[in-house]
C-alpha cells in the first residue's frame, strides 16, 4: 500500500457525461500529480498541485480540470466525456521541496461507452 | 516544453542476460532521475533513483548511470529473471519552480525463460 488513495477504482459512464476522480495523498505530502495512462501507453502528465496551488500543467484538455483542497486531497474533473478519454488515471504524491519518490495510487479505470 | 525520451519501447532478453534502457531529458535544471517499474494491472513503483550530484548508483542487480553533460541516464538490469518482465518508466524532475515530474514513454521488458 503506497498510502495514496484513489476513488473510485472503476467508473463506467456514457459519452457527454461528467465525472470526478478523487485522490487522497500520503500523509504529509504536499504535491499531487495526475497522470493519464491509455491502453498500453505511457504516463501522460496532466497537472500538478502543490499545497493547494496549481504548479504545472501538461497536456491537459480544456474539458478537464482539477483542484487541491485545504486538506490536500485533490479532484480531477472530466467533462463532455469522449470514447477516447477511456484510460487509467493515476494520482501520485510526493514530499515538498525535495526531489523524492512519487507514490502512486492504484488508479481509477474510466470507461466511456 | 520539457520532455523525456525513452528507448527502446520494447525489449526482449533471454533469462540471465542484461537489459539496458536509455533516457534523454531536455530540461537542464532536472536534478532527480527515478526509475519506476509497472507490472501488469498495478501501479508504478520506484525501483531506483539517482540525483544529479552522483554519476552511478547500484542496488543488487539494478544500476543507474547519469551523464549530465549529455542529459542521458540509463537503467541496467543484470542477470535478468522472468519476474523482471514489466514496463519500466524513467522520469526527470526538478525543484526549479514547478517540481514537475515528467515520465518517459516506457519500455516493455520481456524476459524469456
Amino acid at each position: 500500500d503506497s498510502g495514496v488513495t484513489q476513488t473510485p477504482k472503476h467508473l463506467i459512464t456514457a459519452t457527454g457525461q461528467r465525472v470526478t476522480l478523487r485522490c487522497s495523498p500520503r500523509s504529509g505530502d504536499l504535491s499531487v500529480y495526475w497522470y493519464q495512462q491509455s491502453l498500453d501507453q505511457g504516463l501522460q502528465f496532466l497537472i500538478q498541485y502543490y499545497n493547494g496551488e496549481e504548479r504545472a500543467k501538461g497536456n491537459i484538455l480544456e474539458r478537464f480540470s482539477a483542484q487541491q483542497f485545504p486538506d490536500l486531497h485533490s479532484e480531477l474533473n472530466l467533462s463532455s466525456l469522449e470514447l477516447g478519454d477511456s484510460a487509467l488515471y493515476f494520482c501520485a504524491s510526493s514530499e515538498h521541496r525535495v526531489n523524492t519518490e512519487a507514490f502512486f495510487g492504484q488508479g481509477t479505470r474510466l470507461t466511456v461507452v | 516544453g520539457e520532455n523525456v525520451e525513452q528507448h527502446p519501447s520494447t525489449l526482449s532478453v533471454q533469462e540471465g542476460d542484461s537489459a539496458v534502457i536509455k533516457c534523454t531529458y531536455s530540461d537542464s535544471a532536472s536534478n532527480y532521475f527515478p526509475w519506476y517499474k509497472q507490472e501488469l494491472g498495478k501501479r508504478p513503483q520506484l525501483i531506483i533513483d539517482i540525483r544529479s550530484n552522483v554519476g552511478e548508483k547500484k542496488d543488487q542487480r539494478i544500476a543507474v548511470t547519469l551523464n549530465k553533460t549529455a542529459k542521458h541516464f540509463s537503467l541496467h538490469i543484470t542477470e535478468t529473471q522472468p519476474e523482471d518482465s514489466a514496463v519500466y518508466f524513467c522520469a526527470a524532475s526538478t525543484t526549479s519552480g514547478t517540481y514537475k515530474y515528467i515520465f518517459g514513454t516506457g519500455t516493455r521488458l520481456k524476459v524469456l525463460a
